[in-house]
């Protein structure tokens, strides 16, 4: 079964300085994989998508991902923080039966 | 679009009562998940439908949860009788197709006393 793994609970960076979010996936075939967003007392949103095309992928909000099948992972990226980014990031990974395995979700804190 | 609607956006309950969630998925979707999000568990999938059938409800947790879909517009969750354990926020998705997204509603916070 697919799944996918958030190294890190709870990620904090200082505004302005890079943000890192690694998430691995586990899959027998090529996947499809996703970045949402959780902004407090609100539902997830779509940062971004891989779907075999480009193996980098631009999102809102400055963020990017990046697809590396040798080693299984879809960081997640942005060049400078800003405060508004302070929210929970989930990865996920599609089954072929439409299911969306979503992973445990790293809570992102930016520190001023 | 108004994009997906949930109602209640908060509902708080007695144990032993009732509860009815409700979801509008975005028109023209054809498939619609139910999530319950809490923090010990994470985002957990309870069930979804395809084409107003459901096709997967191994997450439903027991029997007091059941789902329905009468139609492409309207989706309902219900728990009889509800419990404390319960208390959680529960998340309808809706989805244009296969190897789509996934569009979220704002959730339902549920709470059990």
């Amino acid at each position: 079964a697919q799944s996918v793994t958030q190294l890190g609970s709870h990620v904090s960076v200082s505004e302005g300085a890079l943000v890192l979010l690694r998430c691995n996936y586990s899959s027998s075939v090529p996947p499809y994989l996703f970045w949402y967003v959780q902004y407090p007392n609100q539902g997830l949103q779509l940062l971004l998508k891989y779907t075999s095309a480009a193996t980098l992928v631009k999102g809102i909000n400055g963020f990017e991902a990046e697809f590396k099948k040798s080693e299984t992972s879809f960081h997640l990226t942005k060049p400078s923080a800003h405060m508004s980014d302070a929210a929970e990031y989930f990865c996920a990974v599609m089954n072929r039966d439409d299911k969306i395995i979503f992973g445990k979700g790293t809570r992102l804190h930016i520190l001023p | 679009d108004a994009g997906v609607i949930q109602s209640p956006r908060h509902e708080v309950t007695e144990m032993g009562q009732e509860v009815t969630l409700r979801c509008k998925p975005i028109s023209g979707h054809n498939s619609l998940f139910w999530y319950r999000q809490t923090m010990m568990r994470g985002l957990e999938l309870l069930i979804y439908f395809n084409n107003n059938v459901p096709i997967d409800d191994s997450g439903m947790p027991e029997d007091r949860f059941s789902a329905k879909m009468p139609n492409a517009s309207f989706s309902t969750l219900k728990i009889q009788p509800s419990e404390p354990r319960d208390s959680a926020v529960y998340f309808c998705a809706s989805s244009p197709g296969t190897s789509n997204e996934q569009f979220f509603g704002p959730g339902t916070r549920l709470t059990v006393l």
